[in-house]
């Protein structure tokens, strides 16, 4: 079955210290992997996606084939990075197709 | 990346009422898909919409339930008829177009 789970729903962390957020993937196939940020009362929008191997705002994202998994790292959190984190999956390989979800990880980066 | 609006941004309405949202693309997109986001879960597919065919509905999801109309490739509709408070959610549409991008979302309250 196809499935995205993100293990932690809430992550804190103070202000310059690394995060980490998690993220095992289940799928057959060869996927590819996102990570969606949702700030507060703003829109859904992407923040990586494995095949660009792009950093962006600090993050960076290695998909691990062997242990299924995209972990979000990030070596020094802002304040700004709090939000709302979700980990996606497509099954279809840069040709759109439906997202599976992860439930999402809440970061809170503490002054 | 395409940018959608989508409308209306949130409604309270009563039970066994239809709400129909909308969704506008600036650009001609092949696909969009409705998700919907019930409150504290992870956001779920409800349908993938291509122009010119039905809409490709996922497991648990209905068109009679919630039909969706997809008359160009810029604009798309949704609709949640015979509404119930467990219909109460965050709907959103996103489309592809070399990436996902999500419109700002429908926060529906069903009372």
């Amino acid at each position: 079955a196809q499935r995205v789970t993100q293990p932690e729903k809430l992550l804190s962390v103070f202000k310059g210290a690394p995060v980490e957020l998690k993220c095992n993937y289940s799928y057959s196939g060869s996927p590819e992997l996102f990570w969606y940020v949702q700030y507060s009362r703003q829109r859904l929008q992407l923040l990586l996606r494995h095949i660009s191997r792009e950093s962006i705002k600090g993050f960076t994202a290695d998909l691990n084939k062997g242990e299924t998994s995209f972990h979000l790292k990030k070596p020094f959190a802002q304040e700004e990075d709090s939000a709302m984190y979700y980990c996606a999956l497509s099954g279809t390989y840069n040709q759109g197709g439906k997202l599976i979800f992860g439930q999402g990880t809440e970061l809170s980066v503490k002054p | 990346s395409a940018v959608i609006s989508q409308k209306p941004s949130r409604d309270i309405c009563q039970r066994g009422t239809s709400l129909t949202i909308q969704c506008q693309v600036d650009s001609q997109v092949t696909m969009m898909f409705w998700y919907r986001q019930q409150p504290g879960q992870s956001l779920t597919l409800i349908a993938t919409a291509n122009q010119g065919s039905e809409a490709t509905y996922e497991s648990g999801f209905v068109i009679d339930k919630f039909p969706i109309s997809r008359p160009n490739l810029t604009f798309s509709t949704l609709t949640v008829s015979n509404m119930s408070p467990e219909d109460s959610s965050i709907y959103l549409c996103s489309v592809w177009g070399g990436g996902y991008t999500f419109g700002s979302g429908t926060r529906l309250t069903v009372v």
